[in-house]
């Protein structure tokens, strides 16, 4: 799986878009990027996926570059309910999509 | 309902005690995952299970032992564990897209 690259930390004021980056340059043509979050003492949240369109659902959009040689989580309207640490995590069909390795992530702070 | 539910919430042991993790989910998901977290570092896995039959074993000590009755439940048994394994244990669930739910955890003391 390609490693992936996350700030260690990002602010963001309440109500504003909140664009967490990911760097995957090693990213090959059949590893998908996959982003979760976890709020403090709770387990991992999933939160949208793509392979090289962008994505959104009613959580967020995923922007990935042409290249995909890097990806952009978009949270439209931050709350203080978003703060958490975000991992952007690169699977592989060759581990059959089973395994899933966590980076360090980034941590968002929401501020009023 | 994508909820993965998991018991105790909490857990206290002695090293020479042995006890059992609980994990449920109600997706139809075949696919069940162990992780392990320890304070401000990210989820490690341990196990996963396919189909009720375990497919990948991340090296764990065989002092943790899981087990999936069948495609609802997954549990993880404890015994003779050590004060390192303090931690906060999670389930997850794989759904159709290779997502996967998370539990809220087991925090787990050794004493």
């Amino acid at each position: 799986d390609a490693k992936t690259t996350q700030p260690p930390s990002m602010d963001c004021a309440e109500g504003r878009a909140a664009n967490l980056p990911c760097n995957h340059s090693t990213i090959s043509g059949n590893e998908y990027v996959y982003w979760y979050r976890q709020i403090h003492s709770q387990g991992p949240q999933y939160i949208i996926h793509g392979l090289k369109n962008n994505e959104t659902n009613e959580m967020a959009s995923l922007i990935i570059t042409e290249d995909r040689k890097s990806s952009t989580l978009i949270l439209p309207h931050a709350t203080l309910r978003d703060t958490a640490v975000y991992y952007c995590i690169v699977r592989s069909l060759n581990t059959g999509f089973q395994k899933l390795v966590f980076g360090t992530g980034t941590r968002l702070l929401v501020s009023p | 309902d994508t909820e993965v539910t998991q018991t105790p919430k909490h857990l206290v042991m002695g090293m020479t005690n042995k006890k059992s993790l609980k994990c449920e989910q109600h997706m139809g998901h075949r696919a069940m995952y162990w992780y392990k977290q320890k304070a401000k570092k990210p989820p490690e896995l341990m196990f996963v299970y396919s189909y009720e039959k375990l497919s990948i074993n991340e090296s764990v000590p065989s002092r943790f032992s899981p087990e999936c009755p069948n495609s609802s439940l997954l549990n993880l048994h404890l015994h003779a564990l050590q004060p390192e394994d303090s931690a906060l244990y999670l389930c997850a669930s794989r759904g159709s897209s290779y997502e996967q739910y998370f539990g809220p955890g087991t925090r787990l003391t050794v004493t």
